[in-house]
C-alpha cells in the first residue's frame, strides 16, 4: 500500500540553525512526492515538489530530494527562520492510484529568535 | 499558482443544526476536489472525492448521509454537515485539481487546498 512517515515533533530550533525533517514512503510504482506547509491558522500551501527518482524540489530556500533506494524525501533548510515556524505535511501521490494524495502525520517546528 | 477560496472560514453552530461549507477553485477548472478533515495535532484525513456531475466517493468510515457532497459545477463543491454534533468539530479543508489538459504548471496534478473552515458544534 501506500504511505508517508515522517518524524514526530514538534522541532525546536533557534533562528539560523540547520533544519532536517525526515519523510520516508511506501508505495506502489514511482509516485510523486510532496512537501506542504501549514501556517497557523491556514490551510496547506506547496513547498516544493518532485516527481521522479534523484529530482531535487527547492523553494524558499527548503530543500528535498527524491532518493528512490532509500525511499526518502528529507526536507532541509540550512538557516531557518522564526518565519519558518509551522506544520510540515511530507505527501505521496501515487501513479497507480491517481487521484489521492497520502500524507504524513505533518511535523510542527518552532523557531525561536 | 492556481487559487482554492472556501467559505465560511469559520462557522458555530448549535447541535442538530447543518452547515454547508463551500469550496471554489478561482481561476481554473476542477472536475475532481477532495474534502480533508484535519483534527487537532493530526495530519488530513481524506473524507471523500467530489466528482463533477457525478456522485462522491467516501472514504471508509465516513458517512455519507451526514457528510452531503455536491459538486454541481468545474468550479464549486459543497460539503453539508448535516445534524451536526460536537464531535463534528474540526477543520475541514478542501482541495482542488486543475482540469487535466490545461497547459503549464498543471500537467503533474498539483493539489491546490483553500484556507480551511474551522466548524464549532456547541
Amino acid at each position: 500500500g501506500n504511505s508517508v512517515t515522517q518524524m514526530e515533533g514538534p522541532v525546536t530550533l533557534s533562528e539560523e540553525a540547520f533544519l532536517t525533517i525526515n519523510c520516508t514512503y511506501t508505495a506502489t510504482g514511482y509516485p510523486s512526492l510532496f512537501w506542504y506547509v501549514q501556517y497557523p491558522g491556514e490551510g496547506l500551501q506547496l513547498l516544493l515538489k518532485a516527481t521522479k527518482a534523484d529530482d531535487k524540489g527547492s523553494n524558499k530556500g527548503f530543500e528535498a530530494t527524491y532518493r528512490k533506494e532509500t525511499t526518502s524525501f528529507h526536507l532541509e533548510k540550512g538557516s531557518v527562520q522564526v518565519s519558518d515556524s509551522a506544520v510540515y505535511f511530507c505527501a505521496l501521490r501515487s501513479r497507480g492510484n491517481f487521484n489521492k494524495f497520502y500524507f504524513g502525520s505533518g511535523t510542527k517546528l518552532n523557531v525561536k529568535p | 499558482g492556481a487559487v482554492v477560496s472556501q467559505h465560511p472560514s469559520w462557522v458555530i453552530c448549535k447541535s442538530g443544526t447543518s452547515v454547508k461549507i463551500e469550496c471554489r477553485s478561482l481561476d481554473f477548472q476542477a472536475t475532481t476536489m477532495f474534502w480533508y478533515r484535519q483534527f487537532p495535532k493530526q495530519s488530513l484525513m481524506l473524507m471523500a472525492t467530489s466528482n463533477e456531475g457525478s456522485k462522491a466517493t467516501y472514504e471508509q468510515g465516513v458517512e455519507k448521509d451526514k457528510f452531503l457532497i455536491n459538486h454541481a459545477s468545474l468550479t464549486l463543491s459543497t460539503l453539508t454537515v448535516t445534524s451536526a454534533h460536537p464531535e463534528d468539530s474540526s477543520f475541514y479543508i478542501c482541495s482542488a485539481e486543475p482540469r487535466a489538459g490545461l497547459a503549464g504548471g498543471f500537467r503533474t496534478g498539483e493539489l491546490f487546498f483553500g484556507e480551511g473552515s474551522r466548524l464549532t458544534v456547541l
